[in-house]
């Protein structure tokens, strides 16, 4: 199915080394946001982005890093300043209508040892 | 602060049990909220929000100001309905920039 793609699923790194994890879409939407997701932690927000060349830290953008040059896309770079850097992460996007609903791709679960 | 709680990590009844997964919120302003879940491996989607006071899946939410409660609510459940189940409120960035507050999630589990 379409939508919001993520790759890869699966992403393992060594220990210092930064990592950039993909997320485009195809339903046309102006705001673009990347969570991270931890057991007993529910979502939270990284980086949001409402439209293209801008985008805002969510509440745990340390060590993390976007760019939004196109409207379909919005890569997140995992750094080595973050320290605890193993987990699922979720990008999700948003258009501006009333009901504002996310839509959220697959995920991609990231390990760094 | 903007908030939302779900005291519940996990939820277990059997099937055809009557279902209630709770969640409360902090919020100054007039509240949207909205459910979000998450079967086994597939990805984590709408299921309902209190604006279209809908029931899909037989689940149905109240928002209830008074207590700043939106509890989810099922009165039969299926096996089908284990899952993980996100509570998230709809809050206001500085700068008129919208984002979703989320809950810490109850996972539910239907035993036969």
């Amino acid at each position: 199915d379409g939508g919001i793609t993520q790759s890869p699923k699966y992403l393992f790194r060594k220990e210092g080394q930064n990592v950039t994890l993909s997320c485009e879409q195809n339903l046309n939407h102006d705001a673009m946001y990347w969570y991270r997701q931890d057991p007993g932690q529910g979502l939270r927000l990284i980086y949001y982005s409402q439209i293209v060349n801008d985008f805002q830290k969510g509440d745990i953008a340390e060590g993390y890093s976007v760019s939004r040059e196109k409207k379909e896309s919005f890569p997140l770079t995992v750094t080595s300043a973050q320290k605890n850097p193993t987990a699922f992460y979720l990008c999700a996007s948003s258009g501006q209508s009333l009901s504002y609903e996310q839509y959220f791709g697959p995920g991609t679960r990231l390990t760094v040892t | 602060a903007q908030r939302v709680t779900q005291p519940e990590k996990l939820l277990s009844v059997f099937k055809g049990a009557p279902v209630e997964l709770k969640c409360n919120y902090s919020y100054s302003g007039s509240p949207e909220l909205f459910w979000y879940v998450q079967y086994s491996r597939q990805r984590l989607q709408l299921l309902l929000r209190h604006i279209s006071r809908e029931s899909i899946k037989g689940f149905t939410a109240d928002l209830n100001k008074g207590e700043t409660s939106f509890h989810l609510k099922k009165p039969f459940a299926q096996e089908e309905d284990s899952a993980m189940y996100y509570c998230a409120l709809r809050g206001m960035f500085s700068g008129g920039y919208n984002k979703l507050i989320f809950g810490a999630g109850t996972r539910l589990a239907v035993h036969p």
